[in-house]
């Protein structure tokens, strides 16, 4: 079941902040967020695999509520080079079974 | 250097043509996966392949076939019997997921836009 993202885009001056929130009609066991620049590959960002885990990486961090079946990223003081499409795929259960991606959030700072 | 590779970059097939588009990692995953992503659809699975000479239908497969002879390439076939081929597709690959333990962080190669005359 495709999780559902929101907002779809965002337009952000440098500086400020914003929130992508991802969430599923069905339990989660982990979620994994992505940062896709126009035209090229997805990017890795973090993986978050229990309830209440929140993990950082510069001014880019996210956290996972198990009961609300649903992750947030919050991306801090934003910068031009955060501009992207950020994809959050999720997973509902152990073991090898592949992401299902959410349709993305089009992010676009501005100086 | 490790990463995966896909080649061509750009595709042009014609009707009622048959194109493979290659995909190769030497990164010793496992698993490999291939996407598709249309403007504002995010990435939808076609096949993934958990191992050597076995390979599952994602959630778009019709239209659709892969072989896994080689741990390093899995290379898709889309066929004439793909009506909308036109997409970016992406490939990409993970370790095997332990015991019990979650799905792996999934890499992905830099993709091949596929158009049609």
């Amino acid at each position: 079941q495709q999780p559902v993202q929101s907002p779809q885009a965002v337009i952000l001056r440098e500086g400020e902040d914003a929130v992508i929130n991802c969430s599923s009609s069905k339990a989660l066991y982990s979620v994994h967020w992505y940062r896709q620049k126009h035209g090229e590959a997805p990017v890795f960002l973090m993986i978050l695999l229990k309830g209440g885990e929140q993990k950082g990486h510069d001014k880019i961090s996210a956290s996972f509520n198990e009961k609300k079946q649903q992750s947030s990223l919050y991306l801090t003081a934003s910068q031009l080079s955060y501009s992207g499409t950020y994809f959050c795929g999720t997973v509902h259960t152990s073991g090898n079974t592949p992401l299902v991606f959410g349709k993305g959030t089009r992010l676009s700072v501005i100086a | 250097d490790g990463g995966i590779t896909q080649s061509p970059k750009y595709l042009f097939r014609k009707e009622g043509q048959n194109v493979t588009l290659s995909c190769e990692q030497n990164l010793n995953h496992d698993a490999m996966y291939w996407y598709r992503q249309d403007p504002g659809q995010g990435l939808r699975l076609i096949y993934y392949s958990q191992i050597v000479n076995d390979f599952q239908k994602g959630d778009i497969a019709e239209g659709y076939s892969v072989s896994r002879e080689k741990k390093e390439s899995f290379p898709l076939t889309v066929t004439s019997a793909q009506k909308n081929p036109t997409a970016f597709y992406l490939c990409a690959s993970s370790h095997r997921a332990r015991a019990g333990g979650p799905q792996e962080t999934q890499y992905f190669g830099p993709g091949t836009r596929l158009l049609v005359l």
